[in-house]
C-alpha cells in the first residue's frame, strides 16, 4: 500500500530563517514526487516535482527538495523564508503507470515577523 | 502555461438545490481530471476521477447519484452536487493532468460551497 506522511502539521520559523518540512513516503512500486502550496481560500500550486535524473530539484520561490530513495524521503527546504511563504504545504506522491496521487496531511509554515 | 480556471468560486444557495462546478484546462488538454474535497484543517479527499468521454470512476464512500460527473471535452469537467444539504457544504477543488504517468496535476482555485 502506498502512503505519504507529512509528520509536522504545523512549523513555525521567524522571517529569514532557513525552514525543512518533511515528507516521507512508501511504495512498493517508483514514483514521482511533488509539493504543492496551498494559500487560503485557493487551490494548489505546483512549488516542485521530481520525475528523474538529479536528486535535486529546485522550484518556485527559492524552494528545493532532495529525493533520498533510500530514506524514501523527499524534503522541502528553503534556505531564508518570507512572511509571504506563510502557507500550507502538501507533498504528492505520484505512480509510475497509475493516475492517482496520494496527498499527505500537509504542513501549516507559520513564518513570524 | 498549465492553466486551470474553476467557476464559480463561491456559491451560497438553499437546501435541496442543485448545484454545478465547472473545470476548465485553459491551455493544455486534459487527458484526465480530479475532484477533490476538503474539509477545515484537513488534506485534501480524493472524490473521482474522470477520463474524457469516459464515466467517472468514484472512490469508495464517495455517492455517484450525488456527485455527478461529466468530462464531455478535453478542456472540461463538471462537477454537479445534487439536492444539496448543508453537511455538503465544503471547499471542492479540481485538479486536470495531460499527457503522461509522470505529469503533475495542475489545480483551480477551488469552489467554496455553503448549503443553509
Amino acid at each position: 500500500a502506498q502512503s505519504v506522511t507529512q509528520l509536522d502539521s504545523q512549523v513555525p520559523v521567524f522571517e529569514e530563517a532557513p525552514v525543512e518540512l518533511r515528507c516521507n513516503y512508501s511504495s512498493s512500486v517508483s514514483v514521482y514526487l511533488f509539493w504543492y502550496v496551498q494559500y487560503p481560500n485557493q487551490g494548489l500550486q505546483l512549488l516542485l516535482k521530481y520525475l528523474s535524473g538529479s536528486t535535486l530539484v529546485k522550484g518556485i520561490n527559492g524552494f528545493e527538495a532532495e529525493f533520498n530513495k533510500s530514506q524514501t524521503s523527499f524534503h522541502l527546504r528553503k534556505p531564508s523564508v518570507h512572511i509571504s511563504d506563510t502557507a500550507e504545504y502538501f507533498c504528492a506522491v505520484g505512480l509510475y503507470n497509475f493516475n492517482k496521487f496520494y496527498f499527505g496531511s500537509g504542513t501549516k509554515l507559520n513564518v513570524k515577523p | 502555461g498549465a492553466v486551470v480556471s474553476q467557476h464559480p468560486s463561491r456559491v451560497i444557495c438553499k437546501s435541496g438545490t442543485s448545484v454545478k462546478i465547472e473545470c476548465r484546462s485553459l491551455d493544455f488538454q486534459a487527458t484526465t481530471m480530479f475532484w477533490y474535497r476538503q474539509f477545515p484543517k484537513k488534506s485534501l479527499m480524493l472524490m473521482a476521477t474522470s477520463n474524457e468521454g469516459s464515466k467517472a470512476t468514484y472512490e469508495q464512500g464517495v455517492e455517484k447519484d450525488k456527485f455527478l460527473i461529466n468530462h464531455a471535452s478535453l478542456t472540461l469537467s463538471t462537477l454537479t452536487v445534487t439536492s444539496a444539504h448543508p453537511e455538503d457544504s465544503s471547499f471542492y477543488i479540481c485538479s486536470a493532468r495531460g499527457g503522461g504517468d509522470n505529469q503533475p496535476q495542475h489545480f483551480g482555485d477551488g469552489t467554496r460551497l455553503s448549503i443553509l
